[in-house]
C-alpha cells in the first residue's frame, strides 16, 4: 500500500519561501501511470489544487499560483518537494501531497502551514 | 474561485436520499472530461468515493452513486448516515487553466 508523509516547517514568514517534502513509501514514485500533486485547504475553505508533477519531471501549476510555485521531483529518494515564494498569510493552509492517476488515489495525512511573523 | 460550483449545503434525515450537483462548462465537465468525488472530514485527509463519474473503489458503500451530464455531474447519497455528515468536493480537470486539475467549491452534508 503507497502511504505518502508531507514534511517542512509549520510556520514561515511572509515574503519567505514555503518549502515542503513529500516522501513515498510502499512502492516507487517512478512506477505505474501516476504523477503526483500537492492540494491546499485554508482554515475554512475548500480544496485548492496546487500542482502536479510527472517523474519525467514535466510539470503544471494553478494559474493562480504559477508564478510563485515550483514542484520538483527527487526519484532517487522516492520524493516530490514543493517551493512556493513571497507567502503571506493568505498562503495559510493545510497543504497535502497525493498520488493521482485521473482522481487521488493516495493522500498524505496533510501538514498545517502557517504564515506569521 | 473554483470553475466547478456545488451547493454550500444540503442536509436530510438518516435513511433518506440526498444529491450533490457539480456544475462546470464546456472546458471541463462538459468536454468530457471525468468527474471524481472526494469525503473529506475534519482532520483527515480527504478519501476518494467515486472515480471516472460513476465508480466506487473497493470498500466505498453502494449507497454512494455518481453520475454526468451535460456539464454538470451528481453525487448522490442513498440511506443517509450519521457517519456521511462531511464536506464533499468534485474534482475534474480544465483544459482553459493551463491543463489544471479543479476542485469544485465543496458541499457540507448535515445529517439531522
Amino acid at each position: 500500500q503507497v502511504q505518502l508523509q508531507e514534511s517542512g516547517p509549520g510556520l514561515v514568514k511572509p515574503s519567505q519561501t514555503l518549502s515542503l517534502t513529500c516522501t513515498v513509501s510502499g512502492g516507487s514514485i517512478s512506477s505505474g501511470s501516476y504523477y503526483w500533486s500537492w492540494i491546499r485547504q485554508p482554515a475554512g475553505k475548500g480544496l485548492e489544487w496546487i500542482g502536479r508533477i510527472y517523474t519525467s519531471g514535466s510539470a503544471n501549476y494553478n494559474p493562480s499560483l504559477k508564478s510563485r510555485v515550483t514542484i520538483s521531483v527527487d526519484t532517487s529518494k522516492n520524493q516530490f518537494s514543493l517551493k512556493l515564494t513571497s507567502v503571506t498569510a493568505a498562503d495559510t493552509a493545510v497543504y497535502y501531497c497525493a498520488r493521482v492517476g485521473g482522481w487521488a488515489v493516495n493522500w498524505g495525512q496533510g501538514t498545517l502551514v502557517t504564515v506569521s511573523s | 474561485q473554483s470553475v466547478l460550483t456545488q451547493p454550500p449545503s444540503v442536509s436530510g434525515a438518516p435513511g433518506q436520499r440526498v444529491t450533490i450537483s457539480c456544475t462546470g462548462s464546456s472546458s471541463n465537465i462538459g468536454a468530457g472530461y471525468d468527474v471524481h468525488w472526494y469525503q473529506h472530514l475534519p482532520g483527515t485527509a480527504p478519501k476518494l468515493l467515486i472515480y471516472g463519474n460513476s465508480n466506487r473503489p473497493s470498500g466505498v458503500p453502494d449507497r454512494f452513486s455518481g453520475s454526468r451530464s451535460g456539464t454538470s455531474a451528481s453525487l448522490a447519497i442513498t440511506g443517509l448516515q450519521a457517519e456521511d455528515e462531511a464536506d464533499y468536493y468534485c474534482q475534474s480537470y480544465d483544459s482553459s487553466l493551463s491543463g489544471s486539475d479543479v476542485f469544485g467549491t465543496g458541499t457540507k452534508v448535515t445529517v439531522l
